[in-house]
């Protein structure tokens, strides 16, 4: 089993559309999580940490459900700008190290 | 406040010849990852070092690979010999260490020819 799964969609919407992603991950010890936004043929830059209460950020909201292992992103109202690739990343304080998920891409369309 | 800085943006090799990439980290930051990303596909772990150890390898191929961070100065991923293959963007992020969240360089595109 893969450290961070993601499906790889894509996942095509209309603008407006609410649309949600969700990533699975193996360790049990994970203690850091976090949504990371990839644009074509860009750099990943981090979109927002997800805590245990979970958090929103504008139409963003990430929520971590430790009993499942999973962590999700939920988008309202999707933008055209919103297109990009989304990856879920885990963090396991024992090792220090970051696992990144191979994404799921997202399609925003008119 | 300089961000992760990776050079050169653009390198192109011929076969045989030796690749050499370099991250310059978040100052402050002690922990460098290193990613490959080919065309149309996610971003594949490599390697994960700390000022002069690597942590964890196991993404790195076994041969014409290696990845170094000194106490001074960059992180150097080298690929020997480098193979049409090698083509890939090429991103490295630096962290201050778990649970805080990594920053990444623009990349590297790598276009052996």
């Amino acid at each position: 089993r893969k450290e961070v799964e993601q499906d790889p969609g894509p996942f095509n919407v209309p603008e407006g559309a609410t649309v949600a992603f969700n990533c699975t991950y193996s360790n049990s010890a994970s203690q850091s999580f976090f949504w990371y936004r990839q644009d074509c043929r860009k750099e990943p830059k981090l979109l927002m940490s997800v805590y245990s209460s979970g958090n929103e950020d504008g139409r963003f909201t990430a929520q971590l459900n430790r009993a499942s292992q999973y962590i999700s992103l939920l988008i309202r109202d999707s933008k055209l700008s919103d297109s990009a690739t989304y990856l879920c990343v885990v963090g396991w304080r024992g090792g220090n190290k970051l696992t990144f998920g191979t994404g799921t891409q997202l399609k925003v369309e008119l | 406040n300089a961000g992760v800085m990776q050079n050169p943006r653009h390198l192109v090799r011929r076969r045989g010849q030796e690749a050499r990439l370099r991250c310059s980290p978040v100052k402050g930051h002690s922990h460098v990852y290193w990613y490959r990303q080919l065309p149309e596909e996610g971003l594949k772990f490599m390697v994960y070092l700390q000022k002069e150890n690597i942590i964890d390898e196991s993404g790195m191929p076994k041969e014409r690979f290696s990845a170094e961070f000194p106490k001074e100065g960059p992180s150097i991923l080298r690929i020997q010999q480098v193979v049409r293959g090698d083509s890939a963007a090429y991103f490295c992020a630096s962290s201050p260490g778990s649970p805080n969240e990594a920053f990444f360089g623009q990349g590297t595109r790598l276009t052996v020819v």
